[in-house]
């Protein structure tokens, strides 16, 4: 079965500094990659969503990425502000199944 | 739309009572996806469902726990009997189908087993 992997599982940078978030995964069949955020005690908030046949996709600072043959995607957050701290989260869709990562926790220090 | 509705947001039982969660998923939307979130495990795939039909159930983790679809606008999801080890935040989750659509979370049961 999908393992997702991500890396680092914790990160605190200082306000301003740009950023990167890492996802992998062994079964390269995905149809999908999702990026989620994650504040403490909530549900899970859809950021990105990059399909099979898409190299990357872009919502304001937020630039995510994917390569399908490394088993990579990669989230780059632009000028990070402490509202950007909270848990993110990346799941794969295979068939019928959608594995999520265990998670970046991103600490943004004003 | 309102987004995918959980019912409760708490649920604090005893052990050996029967829980049932509620999960209403976006108007229009033919998937719909249970998870289990805990420190020790993280976000957890119990049983998926496509056009009110399970699907996937592989990730139930025991008979105690079963998932119902009844109609396009419902699906619970009960453990019975229920112990401590239940424990975690449910989520429920939907999207307009399988594969390449982005998928919506709810904001999750928190279910306590003392």
């Amino acid at each position: 079965k999908q393992e997702v992997t991500q890396i680092p599982a914790a990160l605190s940078v200082p306000e301003g500094e740009n950023l990167v978030l890492n996802c992998s995964f062994t079964d390269s069949a995905i149809y999908n990659l999702q990026w989620f955020r994650q504040d403490p005690g909530k549900g899970l908030t859809s950021l990105l969503l990059i399909q099979s046949s898409q190299r990357e996709q872009t919502s304001g600072r937020l630039n995510a990425s994917l390569d399908k043959s490394s088993g990579r995607s990669t989230l780059y957050i632009a000028a990070s502000q402490p509202g950007d701290s909270a848990t993110y989260l990346c799941a794969a869709y295979n068939n019928n199944d959608m594995r999520f990562g265990a998670g970046t926790r991103l600490t943004v220090k004003p | 739309d309102a987004g995918v509705i959980q019912s409760p947001r708490h649920e604090v039982t005893e052990m050996g009572q029967e829980v049932t969660l509620r999960c209403k998923p976006i108007s229009g939307h033919n998937s719909l996806f249970w998870y289990r979130q805990t420190m020790m495990r993280g976000l957890e795939l119990l049983i998926y469902f496509n056009n009110n039909v399970p699907i996937d159930d592989s990730g139930m983790p025991e008979d105690r726990f079963s998932a119902k679809m009844p109609n396009a606008s419902f699906s619970t999801l009960k453990i019975q009997p229920s112990e401590p080890r239940d424990s975690a935040v449910y989520f429920c989750a939907s999207s307009l189908g399988t594969g390449h659509y982005e998928a919506f979370f709810g904001q999750g049961t928190r279910l306590t087993v003392v």
